[in-house]
């Protein structure tokens, strides 16, 4: 069965530094996702992308965070200068006209 | 304003008694209603759909409109039950953002 690939499975990064989160979607799906769950709490939606743009994003998606889609394959989530709660699993998504929803396996951040 | 709600954080039961996860929603549309499930903080998997109505791994739920539910229902726990279990609303059909309740934890004790 196709998979959502997140890498890496875990990073550390300290205080104010950049971090990208690389999602692989499955290769024909046209809607992609990124969400976020801290520690004990619920999973939150960030983002949206179709067609190369933004369809959707939450409030918590700010100006310090950013999405691209460079190569076709590759879909990824930056954080210019991360905070201490920014530190959450952070989960991709994708998904067909149709289909269900396929989520990666998650990438866990931990911002010191 | 879009929500759903799972009252319960966790439901512990034994194994081979019947399972209702609640879930609760708030959306002024035609919603889009889906289970997922979590093993060990590992990947969320989608249990199931509402428009499929199908069952999987025995479990079902079924769209009440007029209680706003789609509880989750299995009649006999299994030990390997034992996960988290979100309850989720799409805003716009199938490929709008997701909306999450709080989870439920499903105990399954032997």
């Amino acid at each position: 069965e196709p998979e959502v690939t997140q890498t890496p499975s875990h990073q550390v990064t300290q205080m104010g530094q950049e971090v990208i989160l690389r999602c692989v979607p499955i290769s024909n799906h046209l809607y992609f996702y990124w969400y976020r769950q801290i520690l004990g709490q619920k999973v939150e939606f960030l983002v949206s992308f179709y067609n190369n743009e933004i369809s959707e994003k939450s409030e918590i998606f700010d100006d310090q965070f950013s999405v691209e889609r460079p190569d076709g394959s590759n879909f990824t989530l930056k954080i210019r200068s991360t905070k201490l709660e920014d530190s959450a699993m952070y989960f991709c998504a994708s998904t067909v006209q149709g289909g269900g929803y396929t989520f990666g396996s998650g990438t866990r951040l931990t911002v010191v | 304003a879009q929500r759903v709600t799972q009252p319960e954080k966790l439901l512990s039961v034994f194994k081979g008694a019947p399972v209702e996860l609640k879930c609760n929603y708030s959306y002024s549309g035609s919603p889009e209603l889906f289970w997922y499930v979590q093993y060990s903080r590992q990947r969320l998997q989608l249990l199931l759909r509402h428009i499929s109505r199908e069952s999987i791994k025995g479990f079902t739920a079924d769209l009440n409109k007029g209680e706003t539910s789609f509880h989750l229902k299995k009649p006999f726990a299994q030990e390997e039950d034992s996960a988290m279990y979100y309850c989720a609303l799409s805003s716009s059909g199938n490929t709008g953002k997701l909306i999450f309740g709080q989870g439920t934890t499903l105990q399954v004790k032997p």
